[in-house]
Formats: structure tokens, sequence, C-alpha cells
């Protein structure tokens, strides 16, 4: 069986400080994808990140930027310089070779920026 | 290129009815997925269709059915609604068959109420 878990389940920061949100997994498959979603309040997920379990070269995007360390099972999500239009919640998901085609998520972290 | 849509946007039924939910995938894609996000929770896989099939499915009873026409939109239809069905239904479409490489990409929900 699979699991995501986002321990965080609401983080306030201020304005351009920087917020880390965290994501662990558990899977028995060999061959797994982690994804990162943001969900505004209009309520559409929005894709921001796929990542394949061979590659653990961390990512970077602009103010985003993605740590992945499978010796941890860990998919940590950093926002540097966080924006009041950061605020959303945000979704880790998992999908593997055994998964029967489904994307698992974690419960979301709400993330809220104050100016 | 069009994104996801998904039809109605808000739904209100009484226990006992019938909805049917309705959804347009990507231009391009031909898989969609269908998952239930209950309040303040992550979204939860209901089931998967590609070439018309059911490729995959969760754990929701046969009263969750669903269908996938030759243009690649589909519908969700919940028969005997339950209170504890009142969620938001997202749509998401992909390429590829519903491979675990494939990113699901999300349309923006259909809020379902039910008294």
């Amino acid at each position: 069986a699979q699991k995501v878990t986002q321990a965080q389940t609401e983080i306030s920061v201020v304005e351009k400080e920087d917020v880390t949100l965290d994501c662990v997994y558990e899977t028995r498959d060999t061959t797994y994808y982690l994804f990162w979603y943001k969900q505004p309040p209009s309520g559409e997920l929005v894709f921001l990140i796929r990542r394949n379990s061979f590659d653990e070269q961390n990512e970077i995007s602009g103010r985003y930027s993605w740590n992945f360390q499978k010796s941890t099972s860990s998919f940590n999500f950093t926002i540097t310089a966080s924006q009041v239009v950061d605020s959303a919640v945000y979704f880790c998901a998992l999908g593997g070779n055994n998964a029967g085609n489904m994307l698992t998520f974690g419960g979301g972290t709400r993330l809220m920026v104050k100016p | 290129e069009t994104g996801v849509t998904q039809s109605p946007t808000h739904l209100i039924k009484t226990r006992g009815q019938q909805v049917t939910l309705r959804c347009s995938s990507q231009s391009g894609h031909n898989t969609v997925s269908w998952y239930q996000q209950a309040l303040g929770q992550g979204p939860q896989f209901i089931f998967q269709y590609y070439r018309e099939e059911e490729n995959g499915r969760g754990n929701f009873p046969p009263r969750f059915s669903g269908l996938q026409f030759p243009n690649y939109s589909s519908e969700l239809n919940v028969n005997a609604l339950e209170l504890d069905d009142s969620a938001l239904y997202l749509c998401a479409s992909s390429f590829g068959g519903g491979g675990i490489t494939d990113t699901q990409y999300f349309g923006p929900g259909t809020r379902l109420t039910v008294l």
C-alpha cells in the first residue's frame, strides 16, 4: 500500500520569508513518481513538478525548489521569498508501477503568506 | 490549447438521488481520471478511463460508475446518493494510457452537496 504524509497541516509566514513544505512517502514499488500540486481557493489542482524514483537531483524553478531524498523517503518543497500569491493548499502525491494508475495524495499543507 | 473543463460547477442533490458529472479532457489527452476530495482532505482516486474502458479503480462502491466517450470526454455517475458523497469531484486528464509516467492535469472540479 502507498501512503503520503504531509505533517504540516497549516503554515503561516510573512511575505519574503522562505518556507519549506515537508512530504514523506511510503511505497513498496521500485519505480515510482512523486508530484507536487497547488490548489488555490478556486479549487483547481495546478501541477508544479514530477520527479521519478531514479532521479534524486534537486530541481529549482524560479522561487521554487524541490529536495528529493530517497534515503529518508522525503520530497520537500521550498518557496524562496514567499509572496501573497503563493497562499494556497499544496499537495504531495505518489504514483507507483503497481498502483493501478492512481495517484495517492497527502492531506495537504495550507500555506498562508501575509503581507 | 484548452484545459480540462468540468460541468456543472456546483450541484445540490438530496439523499437517494442520482447525479451525473461531466468532464472534457485537455486537447491531445486520451485518459481521464476521477477523484473525490472531501473538505479539508486530499483527493481520493475513484477510477480511470482509457480507450472507453475502466483502467483502474480505487476503493469506491459500485454505485460510483463512469463512461468515456470516443472524443475522450467522460462522465461520473453516482447512484443512491449519501450525505458522505458531499465533496469536490475532480477530473484529471493525461496522455498515454494511464501509466505512472503520465502527469495528470486537473479541471476546476464540481462541488456536490447532498442534503
